[in-house]
């Protein structure tokens, strides 16, 4: 039950794209597609952002998309605003019913 | 609207126990599966336990296995978690979260558990 490998910061300029990389092994990104995406703002609980590695829940802006390839799932955040600077987590099924998550990405909006 | 709502935290001595509860509502309790997630102080998520909808059956990280279970009253549409053992490392917010399709879909608003002397 290794925790999957996000990069600790992400950033970029209002308007841009960022893209947060989310690595696994081949018993957990690579094996199934139930990656999925939280936002978490300090203090708060986490929200559901992408599921099923690019599907996203209702009322989530169609600025964030997922995508995976082999063992690393990505998400893309596209015409950054400022409200989308928050903790960025990944997840994966892995199989026998156990999860495991990625480390956390902080993503800041310069 | 789904409400999830934790309770059952507070501080606890190295060794002790503490039992947490989860009383959901806006939702039909019974057919879903439900997962314990928590986070340490200015650290990351970390999937705790899982139980499927009848309570039949039950997972751990391999950090808690043995010392913590889940369990669901369907009748009450309360989910729980006993700890057992509690260690410093074990010091989290701990959260109830409603699966769909192998997702945390929906999360309560966690309960903080300061294990310490």
């Amino acid at each position: 039950q290794s925790a999957l490998t996000q990069p600790p910061s992400a950033s970029g300029s209002p308007t841009q794209s960022v893209t947060i990389s989310c690595t696994g092994t081949s018993s957990d990104v690579g094996a199934y597609n139930y990656v999925s995406w939280y936002q978490q703002y300090p203090g708060k609980a986490p929200k559901l952002m992408i599921y099923e590695v690019s599907k996203r829940p209702s009322g989530v802006p169609d600025r964030f998309s997922g995508s995976k390839s082999g063992n690393t799932a990505s998400l893309t955040v596209s015409g950054l605003q400022a409200e989308d600077e928050a903790d960025y987590y990944c997840s994966s099924y892995a199989g026998s019913n156990n999860w495991v998550f990625g480390g956390g990405t902080k993503l800041t909006v310069l | 609207e789904v409400q999830l709502v934790e309770s059952g935290g507070g501080l606890v001595q190295p060794g002790g126990s503490l039992r947490l509860s989860c009383a959901a509502s806006g939702f039909t309790f019974s057919p879903n599966w439900m997962h314990w997630v928590r986070q340490a102080p200015g650290k990351g998520l970390v999937w705790v336990a899982h139980i499927i909808s009848d309570g039949s059956r039950t997972n751990y990280a391999d950090s808690v296995k043995g010392r913590f279970t889940i369990s669901r009253d369907n009748a009450k549409n309360t989910l729980y978690l006993q700890m057992n053992s509690l260690t410093a490392e074990d010091t989290a917010v701990y959260y109830c979260v409603r699966d769909r399709g192998y997702s945390f879909a929906w999360w309560g608003q966690g309960t903080l558990i300061t294990v310490s002397s």
